[in-house]
């Protein structure tokens, strides 16, 4: 059972656009949410996070957004870069788990110059 | 800023044989590294929490006699791939943190290739 879903894989956008990438979780315990970026052949780098107690938090070009209600997160990418393009997962955990972090299937995104 | 190196980046090993992966955070100490793996296309997967002095935590569906973690120092943990198999190729990432709270820092991963 998938608790961390990205519908998408792959999302094509063109320079200086907005990115947006979805994410659903399906578990009401996660009360923490991160977004990393990778590219092949290397390990995920950590981009931003937001506790369940913020609807939103920003850094620089990236803001990502909750909506606990509907157990869904987005992280929104404005201007977007050529070298934005990765594949980006989200994750999600939760206090108080010997578990680490739950990862989405990851969304590749191209930006196109 | 924080580290996490993994070694070696990429093996490719006999059917049968055992390949050895290190992971070490270069500039903070880590009681508790996470090792993942990876399939073409899909999410990472935890298979195992290395914890410093003492026996890994696997998850579930994850062979600890095939998968051996040794977390002998703050600073390296090392994941055995025993007798390996075709299917054991994949790509396999550790992580850690610098502090608790703190975002998981991973390594650049290891392509294991069995053939």
């Amino acid at each position: 059972d998938q608790q961390v879903k990205q519908n998408s894989p792959s999302l094509s956008v063109q320079e200086g656009r907005i990115s947006i990438l979805n994410c659903d979780y399906t578990n009401s315990m996660f009360d923490y949410f991160l977004w990393y970026k990778k590219y092949p052949a290397e390990g995920p780098t950590f981009l931003i996070s937001i506790s369940s107690i913020k609807d939103k938090n920003e850094d620089g070009r990236f803001t990502v957004f909750l909506n606990k209600s509907a157990k869904h997160l987005s992280l929104h990418i404005v201007p977007s870069q050529p070298g934005d393009s990765a594949v980006y997962f989200c994750a999600a955990s939760f206090s108080g788990s010997a578990r680490q972090l739950t990862f989405g299937s990851g969304t590749q995104l191209t930006v196109l110059p | 800023g924080a580290v996490v190196s993994q070694h070696p980046s990429r093996v490719i090993c006999k059917s049968g044989t055992s390949v050895k992966i290190e992971c070490r955070s270069l500039d903070f100490q880590a009681t508790t590294m996470f090792w993942y793996r990876q399939f073409p296309k899909q999410s990472l997967m935890l298979m195992a929490t290395s914890n410093e002095g003492s026996k890994a935590t696997y998850e579930q569906g994850v062979e600890k006699d095939k998968f051996l973690i040794n977390h002998a120092s703050l600073t390296l943990s090392t994941l055995t791939v025993t007798s390996a198999h075709p299917e054991d190729s994949s790509f396999y990432i550790c992580s850690a943190k610098v502090a608790p709270g703190s975002p998981l820092h991973f390594g650049n991963g290891t392509r294991l290739t069995v053939t």
